[in-house]
């Protein structure tokens, strides 16, 4: 089956840049969403189809895809970000979802 | 505002079995796919079922096929997890969730805010 792989912890410094990886096969063939979970909520969308935002998102969210790494970057870190990050795609040879192994990102 | 609501969740035996109910509001149900997505505590995201706008097509992780069914209903709004044969690891806080689309694929844009089943003898 699809398997994603994140780093388990990224560490950054408010106001500079977090880069959260997702592998996986060939994923830059695929459609990758990205999630944050804080402690004790449900998921939010913050990256769908690679790149895109949903409304509400602050533009410090960005994401890319190509090869076998998708990623979400976030710019200007505030303390708010920290977070649980999971990728997530569809794949298409199982007709499953599959996320990713999420990334805890810690504000120093 | 989209709004999905899940209740249903239980402490049940190994073995036992268990309804949960998502109920929708604030878009076009009818209109969109939508899963279950569970989390084991301390744990990440599984996916555990899907269903298309429609209820034509069903989708189910590897982990689950042959024990869980997702269903739903357009007329009420409502999506349903039945699960029988529980097991001690399908402990786990259950998540309704919402495509962006009428077929799973394109990604959750809405989540509910869970409801706790606890398979324990």
């Amino acid at each position: 089956s699809y398997v994603l792989t994140q780093p388990p912890s990224v560490s950054v410094a408010p106001g500079k840049t977090a880069t959260i990886t997702c592998g996986g096969n060939n994923i830059g063939r695929k459609s990758v969403h990205w999630y944050q979970q804080k402690p004790g909520q449900a998921p939010v969308l913050v990256i769908y189809y690679d790149t895109d935002r949903p409304s509400g998102i602050p533009e410090r969210f960005s994401g890319s895809n190509s090869g076998n790494t998708a990623t979400l970057t976030i710019s200007r870190v505030e303390a708010g970000d920290e977070a649980d990050y999971y990728c997530q795609v569809w794949d298409i040879s199982s007709d499953h979802y599959i996320f990713g192994t999420a990334t805890t990102v810690t504000v120093l | 505002e989209v709004q999905l609501l899940e209740s249903g969740g239980d402490l049940v035996q190994p073995g036992g079995s268990l309804r949960l109910s998502c109920a929708a509001s604030g878009f076009a149900f009818r209109s969109y796919a939508l899963s279950w997505v569970r989390q084991a505590p301390g744990k990440g995201l599984e996916w555990v079922s899907g269903i298309s706008a429609s209820g034509l097509t069903t989708y189910n992780a590897d982990s689950v096929k042959g024990r869980f069914t997702i269903s739903r209903d357009n007329l009420k709004y409502t999506v349903f997890l039945q699960m029988s044969s529980l097991r001690v690891e399908d402990t786990a806080v259950y998540y309704c969730a919402k495509d962006l689309v009428e077929a799973p694929g394109r990604g959750f844009e809405s989540w509910g805010q869970g409801t706790l089943v606890t398979v324990s003898s």
